[in-house]
């Protein structure tokens, strides 16, 4: 079974940095991209970037170019999205999504990563 | 980059009715790569429709997506009370990049 684990809910301040996970498995991960998705509270989904985990390629949204890292260690199926100085603005539901092999819709999701920033 | 436009914002319809989504492309989404997702609140978003017309695994019937090139429907044939929700409309392709409209709350009438 394919299941993508989000690691838990994290509270944090202002300019405070941050790493999130997504754990993959019931499949090769190494082979299917990992894409990350912002859903401020009460708004839509906001695409901000993509990993293959086989070769690290990285695809940012231009919205979220430079203010996030995505990065992955494929050795355990793995993915992260990183903060260097979170804000305000940053508080969020994030999810991590697996892109289909061929075609590149969304086949899962994971569960959901809330992260609140507040002083 | 393609931006999707949903419509309306809102929905609000009573069990049993019919509900008709749309979803318009700024441009021609190519090979049909347009995705339908419902979510619920508190839950992550469930695939229901890809490819503008294929429903996705254990998706009911009474769900079914068309059109093509810029202009996108998703039908609810019967609205059945789990299917208050927001829908999303999502482009992607060969290329690793996604685009969601903005949704479409189905609410109670």
């Amino acid at each position: 079974e394919v299941q993508l684990v989000q690691s838990g809910a994290e509270v944090k301040k202002p300019g405070e940095s941050l790493t999130i996970s997504c754990k993959g498995s019931g499949y090769s991960f190494s082979t299917y991209w990992i894409g990350w998705v912002r859903q401020v509270p009460g708004k839509g989904l906001e695409w901000m970037g993509i990993i293959y985990p086989g070769d690290s390629d990285i695809r940012y949204s231009p919205s979220f170019q430079g203010q996030v890292t995505i990065s992955a260690d494929k050795s355990i199926s793995t993915a992260y999205l990183q903060w260097s100085s979170l804000n305000a603005s940053d508080t969020a539901m994030y999810y991590c999504a697996r892109r289909t092999f061929s075609g590149g819709r969304v086949d899962y999701w994971g569960q959901g990563t809330l992260v609140t920033v507040s002083s | 980059e393609i931006v999707l436009t949903q419509s309306p914002g809102t929905l609000s319809l009573s069990p049993g009715q019919r509900a008709t989504l749309s979803c318009r492309a700024s441009r021609t989404v190519s090979s049909n790569y347009l995705a339908w997702y419902q979510q619920k609140p508190g839950q992550a978003p469930r695939p229901l429709i890809y490819g503008a017309s294929s429903r996705a695994t254990g998706i009911p019937d009474r769900f079914s997506g068309s059109g093509s090139g810029t202009d996108f429907t998703l039908t609810i044939s019967r609205l059945e009370p789990e299917d208050f929700a927001v829908y999303y409309c999502q482009q992607y392709g060969n290329s690793p990049s996604w685009t969601f409209g903005q949704g479409t709350k189905v609410e109670i009438k």
